[in-house]
């Protein structure tokens, strides 16, 4: 099934930017697509955005124009840029793979395990 | 709005079974979902995909207590044998191109 490892998250300041990635094991990222989502302390799941296998990128309305998204099959990971970061951006944000190859629309079904981003001053 | 409806909360005994709901929003009622485990402190674990009419597709070491079924607008994810283990929010997913993807509320399963 493979497995997913989240790095780069930590305290920053509002309007910060802070990078995020998602290193893949056990599978190869390429043909994926590949999302990433948060969960805000207290609060339930919410998609944030999602790279197809071709490099087409989807965000969430409370994001969109402050991410953006890459992915390098050749070290079968992606990153989020994330800038202008505000107070509610402070989520654990997970990287998940979905789950049928060169499809985009589907279920997430490999997760990482998290990173932490604290958005405060 | 596309909204995917569940119970904040459910309770069951250990060793009984539980079944929770996802709800699709009208208009959307034949989406396949997916549903999730969320334990504290762990990233979420995929358990399976729920089609229209019942099928589904469990992911990688899902034991057999866990099921799905599907009935007009309803998803159901039903857990037999209750264990310790199970107690955890269980969260329901859906996508499609006029959607992207939207997450349910989530249901908080407590394990009496």
């Amino acid at each position: 099934e493979g497995q997913l490892l989240e790095s780069g998250g930590g305290l920053v300041q509002p309007g910060d930017s802070l990078r995020l990635s998602c290193a893949a094991s056990g599978f190869t990222l390429k043909g994926y697509a590949m999302s990433w989502v948060r969960q805000a302390p207290g609060k339930g799941l919410e998609w944030v955005a999602t790279i197809s296998p071709t490099g087409r990128t989807y965000f969430a309305d409370s994001v969109k124009g402050r991410l953006a998204l890459s992915r390098d099959n050749s070290k079968n990971s992606m990153s989020v840029e994330m800038s202008g970061l505000r107070a509610e951006d402070t989520a654990t944000y997970y990287c998940a793979k979905v789950l049928e190859k060169w499809l985009v629309h589907d279920a997430f079904d490999v997760w990482g395990q998290g990173t932490m981003v604290t958005v405060a001053s | 709005q596309f909204v995917l409806t569940q119970s904040p909360s459910a309770s069951a005994s250990l060793g009984a079974s539980v079944r929770l709901t996802c709800t699709l929003s009208s208009g959307h009622t034949r989406h396949a979902i997916a549903w999730h485990q969320k334990q504290p402190e762990k990233g979420p674990r995929f358990l399976m995909k729920v089609n229209s009419d019942g099928s589904h597709k469990k992911g990688d070491g899902i034991p057999d207590r866990f099921s799905g079924s599907s009935s007009g607008a309803e998803r159901y994810l039903t857990i037999s044998s209750l264990q310790s283990e199970d107690e955890a929010d269980y969260y329901c997913q859906t996508w499609s191109t006029d959607i992207s993807w939207v997450f349910g509320g989530g249901t908080k399963l407590t394990v009496l």
